[in-house]
Formats: structure tokens, sequence, C-alpha cells
């Protein structure tokens, strides 16, 4: 069955970088065009950023834009999101989600705490 | 930026109908996605397109979208939909939109 684990999730300090990974089974990653989404302790939902099916197209939210990267580990059938210069404001449980099309998330995994904090 | 409005908080009797609303500037025009959150568990899409429920989505969970208005009704509420529950849309640049939540409660 279509599966998605997300891990790396940790505390980390302000400024520093973290690497996050989206693996999937099931289903073949590149097929599909993947999202990350962050919810913070006690908010709602926040879009993060997107990898298309073809690796070809990244978007981004403007609060993360040149900060972070998401990128494909295909022989893997795994995401990557690349975080940078973390902010205090970055905490958040990060959820990776399968996109089935027209912007509708079919599955999602049980996401990866990140904690920015010094 | 494309902004989705919803109430944060609906209270509802048990067996009686909740209806959550997402507003949004010519909303009836964007295919809107309904999910359901309950505590310390991801999303699940209850309704999507604006009327289309998710596979193993009780009947009691309807969609509506016209307007400025989407809206999820819940019919004969029972204790077990007390979660909150988010509305999305797909906005430009392949980016997800997402309503602020209401958060269900059965009193």
């Amino acid at each position: 069955q279509v599966q998605l684990v997300e891990s790396g999730g940790t505390l980390v300090q302000p400024g520093r970088s973290l690497r996050l990974s989206c693996a999937a089974s099931g289903f073949t990653v590149s097929d599909y065009d993947i999202h990350w989404v962050r919810q913070a302790p006690g908010k709602g939902l926040d879009w993060v950023a997107v990898l298309s099916s073809d690796a070809m197209d990244t978007f981004y939210a403007d609060s993360v834009r040149g900060r972070f990267t998401v990128s494909g580990d295909f022989s893997r059938n795994r995401l990557i999101l690349q975080m940078t210069s973390l902010m205090p404001e970055d905490t958040a449980l990060y959820y990776c989600g399968r996109d089935r099309g027209g912007g509708l998330i079919d599955h999602w995994g049980q996401g990866t705490l990140v904690t920015v904090s010094s | 930026s494309y902004v989705l409005t919803q109430p944060p908080s609906v209270s509802v009797a048990p067996g009686k109908t909740a209806t959550i609303t997402c507003g949004g500037s010519n909303i009836g025009g964007k295919g809107v996605h309904w999910y359901q959150q309950k505590p310390g568990q991801a999303p699940v899409v209850v309704i999507h397109n604006d009327v289309d429920r998710s596979s193993g989505v009780p009947e009691r969970f309807s969609g509506s979208n016209s307007g400025n208005t989407a809206s999820l009704t819940i019919s004969r509420v029972e204790a077990g939909d007390e979660a909150a529950y988010y509305c999305q849309v797909w906005g430009t640049g392949n980016h997800l939109i997402f309503g602020g939540g209401t958060e269900l409660t059965v009193l």
C-alpha cells in the first residue's frame, strides 16, 4: 500500500541546517508531484514546497524560498528537503504528501518534528 | 496572494448538522478539498473537488462550492467527527493554499 515516511527532524540551533527525508513505498515518487507541508505546534497547515513529478520544477513558499531546497533521490524512491539558515519560526511538524492531481494530497506521512531553538 | 478564511471554531450537538465555511474570492471557480485532522494524526482528505467524498467517508459528509464560499456539511454529527477541518485549493505556481482551519467541537 501507499506509504510515506518522513525522517530527519530534530532539535537544531538557529542558523544551522537540516536535511529531511521523505521515503515512499507502494508507488514511484517520480510519477507524482510531492509536497512538503508543515504545521507549527497548535497551528494550522502551512504549505512549504513542491517537487514536480518530472523533477523539472520546484516551487517554494515565500517564507522559505532561498533557504530550503527540495530534490528527488529517485534511486531510493524518496525526496529530500534541505533546510538552511533555520529560524525559530521554522519549528513545526513537517509532512510530505503525494499529490494525486489538482493539488489533492491523497496520502500523507506521519510527519517529522523540527525544533529550532538555542 | 489568495486567502482562504475559515471560522476558528464550530460547535454542534450530537445528531445535529455542522456547516464549516471557507471563504475566498471567487472560490466557486476553484476546486476545493477538505481535510480532517484529529489530534496527533496526519490530515486525511474527506471531500475533494468540491463535492466528491473520499473512499470510506460516510455519506453524512458533503461539500458545496459557489460564489465566494465553499462549505463542508456534516449531518447527524457524531462524537468521532470532532477534529480540525481544513479547506484547500491549488494556487498558481503549483502551490497549495490552506484555510486557517476550523475546530469542530461536539457538545
